[in-house]
């Protein structure tokens, strides 16, 4: 998408470690970031995201962390299991409560069991 | 209820040939969304619709490419005189309220123009 970049593209973790992305974006006016996990066949998954007046959210073992001075928010995943092997994307959106996502090229996760 | 459906799943088509891509967004969903996935790639924003009308088409790639939502809930992506280049996943997503960057994707259609 525009001007938004994540990464690393590809990430390799053993089973149980932990794995972290990172999107940075260059619109300051924007306000929603989501992750999307996307597996092979399907269409993305929203699997979680944060408004702009939040610094961090988790839920159980995915937990997003937001920078708004560095343009920069972040995936966590603790214990990772061999089904959180997939392609993962942010897509902030274009500007100030747009709706046009823009994703990112993505990150293929892949946990080693 | 379900989530958003597409269909059909895939699609060859021969170059030259107009193909349609049907989408039904999750029941109750005012908004709804077109996405283009190249292979390898993040999907790219191609249109929006508000009920019926279509708002924003500025994702659209060529005018050949043509969406519909007539009664505010089915939408169809059309796309004419196929080519190769169209070959992609046509991702449709829908949202609750109007406007909504909390989308929700269907499976996709997978267009492959030969």
């Amino acid at each position: 998408g525009e001007n938004v970049e994540q990464h690393p593209s590809t990430l390799s973790v053993q089973e149980g470690d932990s794995a972290v992305i990172k999107c940075t974006y260059s619109d300051s006016a924007s306000n929603y970031f989501p992750w999307y996990k996307q597996e092979l066949g399907k269409g993305p998954q929203l699997i979680i995201d944060i408004r702009s007046n939040v610094g961090e959210k988790k839920d159980q073992r995915i937990a997003v962390t937001l920078n708004k001075t560095a343009k920069h928010f972040s995936l966590h995943i603790t214990e990772t299991q061999p089904e959180d092997s997939a392609v993962y994307f942010c897509a902030p959106p274009r500007g100030f409560n747009d709706y046009k996502l823009s994703f990112g090229a993505g990150t293929t996760v892949t946990v080693r069991a | 209820g379900a989530g958003v459906s597409q269909s059909p799943r895939y699609k060859v088509a021969k170059r030259g040939q107009d193909v349609a891509l049907r989408c039904d967004p999750i029941s109750g969903h005012v908004s709804l969304f077109w996405y283009q996935q190249a292979l390898g790639q993040g999907p790219e924003f191609l249109t929006y619709f508000q009920n019926e009308a279509q708002l924003d088409k500025s994702g659209l790639p060529s005018d050949r490419f043509f969406a519909e939502r007539p009664e505010g809930s089915v939408s169809t992506l059309k796309i004419q005189r196929t080519q190769q280049e169209d070959s992609a996943v046509y991702l449709c997503a829908s949202s609750s309220r109007e406007g909504s960057n909390e989308q929700f994707f269907g499976p996709g259609t997978r267009l492959t123009v030969l």
